[in-house]
């Protein structure tokens, strides 16, 4: 079954220490993984997919297909970066794409 | 482009009633998916329609429904309240060929 299962509901970090959001999935072939972010009083948008292979708002995720993990990664956390964070997995590109609980990401002044 | 609205952004129903959520995508996009958003459970998938088929479903029981138009707009309802169904509901859609889910600000949905 297609599951993801992001381990922290809350992670606290100081501003400039490093980030790691944890991301551990389940699925039987090569799934499509994202991350998705919401900041206070936005909306849901996407940050980043692993077949892009991109940074952004310098964000990085790789898939580790022999853990089945897509951690996402964040040298110097910034106030900014403080959000929901939301893990997502799709088996193909008509399938529907399911997400993890989330993480919450409070950065620290 | 507008981007994904939900109407009514805000419902108080009592136990027992139904409800019905609206959904207007994005111009062009044919995908409309629907999320429960619980602060226990997250996000969770409760269908997708696609050209006006139900193309994915996900665990939630058969009091939960919907229906996508012509159009593409789509409708959620939910019959015989639960307490439980107190959510956020979010809708998305995607355009053709695409993976990447645009969501709209969602409706707030009390059951008192």
């Amino acid at each position: 079954a297609q599951r993801v299962t992001q381990p922290e509901k809350l992670l606290s970090v100081f501003k400039g220490a490093p980030v790691e959001l944890k991301c551990n999935y389940s699925y039987s072939g090569s799934p499509e993984l994202f991350w998705y972010v919401q900041y206070s009083r936005q909306r849901l948008q996407l940050l980043l997919r692993h077949i892009s292979r991109e940074s952004i708002k310098g964000f990085t995720a790789d898939l580790n297909k022999g853990e089945t993990s897509f951690h996402l990664k964040k040298p110097f956390a910034q106030e900014e970066d403080s959000a929901m964070y939301y893990c997502a997995l799709s088996g193909h590109r008509d399938d529907k794409i399911i997400f993890g609980k989330g993480t919450r990401l409070h950065i620290l002044p | 482009k507008a981007g994904v609205t939900q109407t009514p952004r805000y419902l108080i129903k009592t136990r027992g009633q139904q409800v019905t959520l609206s959904c207007s995508p994005i111009s062009g996009h044919r995908s409309v998916s629907w999320y429960q958003q619980t602060p226990g459970q997250g996000l969770q998938f409760l269908f997708e329609y696609f050209s006006e088929t139900q193309r994915n479903k996900g665990n939630f029981p058969g009091r939960f429904s919907g229906r996508q138009f012509s159009n593409s707009r789509s409708e959620m309802n939910v019959s015989t309240l639960e307490l439980g169904d107190s959510a956020l509901y979010l809708c998305a859609s995607r355009a053709p060929s695409s993976d990447t889910q645009y969501f709209g600000p969602g409706t707030r949905l009390t059951v008192l």
